[in-house]
């Protein structure tokens, strides 16, 4: 049973270019959550999805930031016009019913580097 | 607000020695708290959480957490440190009430195990 998936594990842009990153959850699970890491920080929250809705998207930031989970495919977390300040680890987890109980199980992270 | 606080930034023990990572945690009705660690490089994984019952909580390689509600504390332990818990060992909890979506971590602390 593979555990989360994310790719690429690390990315590099240029400012004002376009980064994707992609997550694909556990079998099984329906619940995906995107969190940002600073260095030598813990994990904040960003956006909370279920397949092809957008439950809680309180931590994202207002603009160039977007996600979705789609009926088929990954989870993708999407963020426009890069800056330097988005330089940072990205985790993605899953969880197989999104209850507070839950536990949340973590991919490796994407690293993204803004030059 | 709810919160969790790792007051220790860094917690240095000598193999073999029992070792203790603190949490405190500041919630509006019944916690639910989480342990999880992170490797360099790697995403977070689980160790243990509390819902409801038992003070004491065991988990995955030999950690276990003990649930305080007068103190609302939720110290990780172990019993006999191993070189290879160094790692960074981040504390969270799952607000009750709202959006069963985000996780709230603390800061981080960094266990460093001397051989």
């Amino acid at each position: 049973n593979a555990g989360v998936m994310q790719n690429p594990r690390h990315l590099v842009r240029r400012r004002g270019q376009e980064a994707r990153l992609r997550c694909s959850p556990m079998k099984g699970h329906s619940h995906v959550y995107w969190y940002r890491q600073l260095p030598e920080e813990g994990l904040k929250f960003m956006v909370y999805l279920q397949k092809e809705n957008i439950i809680d998207e309180s931590g994202m930031p207002k603009e160039r930031f977007s996600a979705e989970f789609p009926k088929e495919g990954p989870s993708i977390l999407r963020i426009q016009q890069v800056v330097r300040g988005d330089s940072a680890a990205y985790f993605c987890a899953s969880s197989p019913t999104g209850g507070h109980t839950d536990t949340q199980y973590f991919g490796p992270g994407t690293r993204l580097t803004v030059l | 607000a709810q919160s969790v606080a790792q007051p220790e930034d860094q917690v240095n023990v000598a193999e073999g020695n029992p070792l203790t990572v603190k949490c405190t945690y500041s919630v509006s009705g019944n916690p639910y708290l989480f342990w999880y660690v992170q490797y360099p490089n790697r995403g977070l994984q689980f160790l243990l959480k509390y819902i409801t019952g038992d003070n004491l909580v065991k988990g995955s390689y030999g950690f276990e957490a003990e649930f305080n509600k007068s103190q609302t504390s939720f110290h990780l332990k172990k019993p006999s440190a191993l070189v290879s818990d160094s790692a960074l060992y981040f504390c969270a909890v799952s607000p009750v009430g709202g959006s069963a979506s985000k996780i709230i971590f603390g800061s981080g602390t960094r266990l460093s195990i001397r051989p």
